[in-house]
């Protein structure tokens, strides 16, 4: 089993909708979690980062961790095409793991 | 946030050459500097950790003689692809900590894509 497991989609939702990515993981030992976005080309961009369980909001974004599942989500309110992105949930102990990252396609 | 740049941003080369990457920090100094590897459709693997003034320490399973790492300022690392070969042909990303973030307060850069013929 892999440490980072994330589907890779792509998704494509309508513009307006919700949209919810979700990672599961292995080891028990993370404790950060974050999630990055990369637009095709480009370096990865953190856009929320979470120590722990529970949640976090930013704007449009909230990020959930729920440590007894081992499961992560990230979930974005009312979608915009400039949403669409790659979206690479990441969590650490010694080192950063990256999961494969989410392809979202926002439908104007 | 803070502001990393690579360059170049894309190379070409044929095989049996060397290529450098420069990671820059523009705006903080960074004492600890990652290279990651991304290859299409898959996630970033860290390749080598690089720390200003001292040797990087390599991921397991990357040769630290093919990829050469120097940190020699706190603001620049360069990655040095040797004896390139077609399977080397990815996207190589940079990333900076900024002092006093943990790893998780890293910044990349916007990568660098090599083709090797």
């Amino acid at each position: 089993q892999k440490e980072v497991e994330q589907d890779p989609g792509p998704l494509s939702v309508p513009e307006g909708a919700i949209v919810s990515l979700n990672c599961t993981y292995s080891n028990s030992a993370f404790q950060y979690f974050m999630w990055y976005r990369q637009y095709s080309r480009k370096g990865p961009e953190l856009l929320m980062y979470t120590y722990s369980s529970g949640n976090k909001e930013d704007g449009r974004f909230t990020a959930q961790v729920d440590k007894s599942s081992k499961y992560i989500s990230l979930f974005i309110r009312d979608s915009q095409p400039s949403d669409s992105a790659t979206y690479l949930c990441a969590m650490r102990d010694d080192k950063i793991i990256f999961g494969k990252g989410t392809r979202l396609h926002i439908l104007p | 946030g803070a502001v990393v740049s690579q360059h170049p941003s894309w190379v070409i080369c044929k095989s049996g050459t060397s290529v450098k990457i420069e990671c820059r920090s523009l705006d903080f100094q960074a004492t600890t500097m990652f290279w990651y590897r991304q290859f299409p459709k898959q996630s970033l693997m860290l390749m080598a950790t690089s720390n200003e003034g001292s040797k990087a320490t390599y991921e397991q399973g990357v040769e630290k003689d093919k990829f050469l790492i120097n940190h020699a300022s706190l603001t620049l690392s360069t990655l040095t692809v040797t004896s390139a070969h077609p399977e080397d042909s990815s996207f190589y990303i940079c990333s900076a900590r900024v002092p006093g973030g943990g790893r998780e307060t890293q910044y990349f850069g916007p990568g660098t894509r090599l083709l090797v013929l």
